[in-house]
C-alpha cells in the first residue's frame, strides 16, 4: 500500500450524521484521487485534486465533500446527503499526469464504512 | 467516453497451468492500459501498464499483458499460476484528452492447488 495511510479502517456512521474519512501520503505526489467501491461495480471516482487549495468532482461527488489544504492530505466526507454511503472507500496519489504519459496510481489500505 | 469491460466475473485455473484475465476497452484518442490486483479488504496494487511501444508488457510477479489495437484488448496473462495469485483484478484505462481512470468491473481469480 505503499506511503498512502487511510484511516480509520472500519468506521460505523449512524444515519445523519457527517463523518471524515482521512488519507494521507507521503510521495509528494501532486495529484489526489478518492473512489468509492461497491461489490461488482468496480470502483468509481468521487473527487480528484491535482495541486493545493483546488479538486474536481468525479463521476458520483453528490453527498460528499472534500478538500486540499496541504499536499500530503486529502479528506473525504461523506454527509448526510448521500442516501447510501455504505461501502468501500479507496484513497490513492500519483503524479501529475503531463502530456504524453500517464502515471499511475498509488492506492492505500482503504476505509470500510458502514451505516447502521 | 471512455470505457472498459471485464467480461468474466471468475476465472477458474489450476495451479501450474497458464491463466489469462480478459479486458477490452474503449477510448477516443490513443489508450493507456493498467492491471491492478486487489487482495482481501486492501487496496489495490499496481502490475503494469501500456503507454506506447511494445505491445508485450511485463509487469511485477511475473505477470504480462499484450496490447491488441485491432482487437481493442489488453488481456492479462501469467505462463503458470500460483495458489497466491488468487485475487481481484482490474484493469483501467485512460487516454491522452482526460485525467482520469476509469476502471473495470474487476475479475475474481481462483487459482485451485
Amino acid at each position: 500500500d505503499g506511503g498512502i495511510t487511510q484511516s480509520p479502517k472500519y468506521l460505523f456512521r449512524k444515519e445523519g450524521q457527517n463523518v471524515t474519512l482521512s488519507c494521507e501520503q507521503n510521495l509528494n505526489h501532486d495529484a489526489m484521487y478518492w473512489y468509492r467501491q461497491d461489490p461488482g461495480q468496480g470502483l468509481r471516482l468521487i473527487y480528484y485534486s491535482q495541486i493545493v487549495n483546488d479538486f474536481q468532482k468525479g463521476d458520483i461527488a453528490e453527498g460528499y465533500s472534500v478538500s486540499r489544504e496541504k499536499k500530503e492530505s486529502f479528506p473525504l466526507t461523506v454527509t448526510s446527503a448521500q442516501k447510501n454511503p455504505t461501502a468501500f472507500y479507496l484513497c490513492a496519489s500519483s503524479l501529475l499526469q503531463t502530456g504524453g504519459f500517464y502515471n499511475e496510481q498509488f492506492f492505500g489500505p482503504g476505509t470500510r464504512l458502514t451505516v447502521l | 467516453a471512455q470505457s472498459v469491460a471485464q467480461p468474466e466475473d471468475q476465472v477458474n485455473v489450476a495451479e501450474g497451468n497458464p491463466l489469462t484475465v480478459k479486458c477490452t476497452y474503449s477510448v477516443s484518442g490513443n489508450p493507456y492500459l493498467f492491471w491492478y490486483v486487489q487482495y482481501p479488504n486492501r487496496g489495490l496494487q499496481f502490475l503494469l501498464k501500456y503507454i506506447t511501444g511494445d505491445n508485450l508488457v511485463k509487469g511485477s510477479y511475473g505477470f504480462e499483458a499484450e496490447f491488441n489495437k485491432s482487437q481493442t484488448s489488453f488481456h492479462l496473462k501469467k505462463p503458470s499460476a500460483l495458489v497466491s495469485d488468487s485475487a481481484l483484478y482490474f484493469c483501467a484505462v485512460s487516454a491522452t484528452n482526460t485525467d482520469k481512470l476509469i476502471f473495470g468491473t474487476g475479475t475474481r481469480l481462483q487459482v485451485f492447488p
